[in-house]
């Protein structure tokens, strides 16, 4: 088990550019989730698959960030023509099957995005 | 909506000091409550949870209850070491749930 990981782990952007996170989470975990971090903050939700289906969008997803998990496994999360308001630390978390009601998540070490 | 206050930062005792961190939530039905560390250069990780009321969790020589009458579940450490400095989260996610609501984070120094 080598735990999530997440790819960039730092990016640097002008404003209006593109760019696209990777999160490949737990082998055997179904859910997949994604936060944004800013300083002094603790995560935000972003979104959440189970399996390939993207079951949760929060409103802070505008329409310029997409994110996909296309065979259930590993996830993107692509922000389209970038603002310097976007400029956070990317968190993936994946979490196993729910048992008991507990939803303990695994996290990544995130991607830290700064728009220039 | 679900919300989590806890307390602001930061807290800097000394080794060997009492800790407590204070945790309120706000939430709908019976949440799970957990809290999450971060040490510094590392991700979020889980350091104890419970899933209803009056459980007690425990790990590391930390512990909270679940307080559903005063909707609490403050963190309880009875000597802090050097090591134990870290960003501290307290967290909820409903039954079934999938989304966990944060809070802001109490950052803990520890003294030697």
């Amino acid at each position: 088990d080598t735990g999530v990981s997440q790819d960039p782990r730092h990016k640097i952007t002008k404003r209006g550019q593109n760019v696209t996170f990777r999160c490949d989470p737990i082998s055997e975990h179904n859910r997949l989730y994604w936060y944004r971090q800013t300083l002094g903050q603790g995560p935000e939700f972003l979104t959440y698959f189970q399996n390939e289906a993207q079951l949760e969008k929060s409103r802070l997803l505008s329409d310029r960030f997409s994110a996909e998990r296309p065979k259930g496994s590993f996830s993107t999360l692509e922000i389209q023509r970038t603002e310097q308001g976007d400029s956070a630390m990317y968190l993936c978390a994946s979490s196993p099957p729910t048992s008991g009601g507990a939803n303990e998540q695994f996290f990544g070490p995130g991607t830290r995005l700064t728009v220039l | 909506g679900d919300s989590v206050t806890q307390m602001e930062g930061p807290v800097t005792l000394s080794e060997e000091a009492f800790l407590t961190i204070n945790c309120t939530y706000t939430a709908t039905g019976y949440p799970s409550l957990f809290w999450y560390v971060q040490y510094p250069g590392e991700g979020l990780q889980l350091l104890l949870k419970a899933t209803k009321a009056d459980d007690k969790g425990s790990n590391k020589g930390f512990e909270a209850t679940y307080r559903k009458e005063t909707t609490s579940f403050h963190l309880e450490k009875g000597s802090v070491q050097v090591s134990d400095s870290a960003v501290y989260f307290c967290a909820l996610a409903n039954t079934g749930g999938f989304k966990t609501i944060f809070g802001a984070g109490t950052r803990l120094f520890v003294k030697a």
